[in-house]
């Protein structure tokens, strides 16, 4: 079965230093790969995502990620940390079979210290 | 204003009640799916639906009810409320097969007392 593991339930950065969340996923199949962010009361909104073009994806807010295979990973990064950035970071996992389906991990809560 | 809208935003109802949540997009997507939010969980499928009149069971879909008559409604019916059903409920939209970004709508917080 397709799974997704979020190696840290928390993670606190100071403002300006960089922002690692990272991200394993178990499977057989080639998978696509998203980084989803929801703010403090707010819906899920879509950070980046890998669909089998490059390895390193860049996102929105100056986030980035990198696929890497042999180590079925998909951390996310950030140069420097901003205080917009604090909220629940969730990766996900679909593996292309067709239905778009759609497997989370437990989410990362990011704090960003002043 | 197009999107994906969800109502209510918060609904606090008791055990035993049935209660419906209802979720609305503007943007004629094929898919659409329903999620629940809960502590050390992440986000959990109840149901989905690829077009009207087509649904399908997701990871927890015991206690819910969907139904798909129209492109754009996608509603979610406790049949009969249980505590364990509190929760946040997220609906979300994608484009037709291939695109796999899903698109959510703002959640409602739900209470079982």
């Amino acid at each position: 079965a397709q799974s997704v593991t979020q190696l840290d339930s928390h993670v606190s950065v100071s403002e300006g230093t960089p922002v690692l969340l990272r991200c394993n996923y178990s499977s057989s199949y080639s998978p696509s790969l998203f980084w989803y962010v929801q703010h403090p009361n707010k819906g899920l909104q879509l950070l980046l995502k890998y669909t089998s073009a490059a390895t390193l994806v860049k996102g929105i807010n100056g986030f980035e990620a990198e696929f890497k295979k042999s180590e079925t990973s998909f951390h996310l990064t950030k140069p420097s940390a901003h205080m917009s950035d604090a909220a629940e970071y969730f990766c996900v996992v679909t593996f292309n079979f067709g239905n778009e389906k759609l497997t989370f991990g437990t989410g990362t809560r990011l704090t960003i210290i002043p | 204003d197009a999107g994906i809208t969800q109502s209510p935003r918060y609904k606090i109802t008791e055990t035993g009640r049935q209660v419906t949540l209802m979720c609305h997009q503007t943007w004629s997507h094929s898919y659409m799916f329903w999620y629940r939010q809960d502590l050390g969980h992440g986000l959990r499928l109840i149901y989905y639906s690829a077009a009207a009149d087509i649904t399908d069971k997701g990871e927890v879909p015991d206690g819910y009810v969907v139904s798909r008559s129209k492109t754009e409604n996608f509603p979610l019916t406790l049949e009969s409320a249980t505590r364990s059903q509190t929760s946040v409920y997220f609906c979300a939209s994608s484009e037709s097969r291939g695109t796999y970004e899903q698109y959510f709508g703002p959640g409602t917080r739900l209470t079982v007392t």
